[in-house]
């Protein structure tokens, strides 16, 4: 199993772009999170979803988007970039107790 | 979902034993404590998780007392590779569907 994936590793937009970031799990977890990850912070609950077709706000969610068509994908959208979204991204999915992190996408908005 | 408080820093040498204290008097009656570890540049890994009194894997400890608003985790004989910031996370994801990250615990270990 790949566990939990997530592409790009590495990105820079510009302020006003729009872009995806990608989530992928193979372990058919039903809960999916995305969190953003500030320097020197703690882990902050963006949108989460808890199965196909459910998607609700976590601590964050502005300037974002999320939809979850299929178990194994939960894409987080990011509508008109602001350099306040330079942050280091991390999906995570579950479906018992344990949550699992992707290795994470470094975005830079100049 | 239960507010946690934790020590911002913490620093030990080799060989030690680590204990990190967690707080959380809103705790409800369905939450689970769960411990995460983060290096630099990767994602949380969970360590430990319990319930109620003593839990214990090839890791760590986890102590929880009777009235279940503190716990203590334990990493015994710390090695430089322990160095990490240490999450502790109240609630039960499969309840609300989310948990809740704190800012965490540096742990620096010294040689």
């Amino acid at each position: 199993n790949a566990g939990v994936t997530q592409t790009p590793k590495f990105q820079v937009l510009k302020t006003g772009q729009s872009m995806t970031l990608q989530c992928a799990q193979d372990m058919n977890h039903e809960y999916m999170s995305w969190y953003r990850q500030d320097p020197g912070m703690g882990l902050r609950l963006i949108h989460y979803s808890v199965g196909a077709g459910i998607t609700d706000q976590g601590e964050v969610p502005n300037g974002y988007n999320v939809s979850r068509s299929t178990t194994e994908d939960f894409p987080l959208r990011l509508l008109s970039a602001a350099p306040s979204q330079t942050s280091v991204y991390f999906c995570a999915s579950s479906q018992g107790l344990e949550q699992f992190f992707g290795p994470g996408t470094r975005l830079t908005v100049l | 979902l239960a507010k946690t408080t934790q020590p911002i820093s913490m620093d030990s040498y080799e060989g030690q034993e680590v204990n990190i204290t967690c707080s959380h008097n809103n705790i409800a009656t369905n939450d689970y404590i769960t411990w995460y570890q983060q290096f630099p540049s990767q994602g949380p890994r969970f360590i430990i998780q319990g319930y109620k009194t003593k839990v214990t894997n090839e890791v760590a400890s986890l102590f929880i007392p009777a009235d279940r608003k503190s716990s203590t985790l334990s990493l015994p004989r710390v090695s430089l590779s322990d160095t990490a910031v240490y999450y502790c996370l109240v609630g039960d994801i499969r309840d609300t569907g989310k948990l809740i990250f704190g800012q965490g615990t540096t742990l620096q270990v010294k040689p």
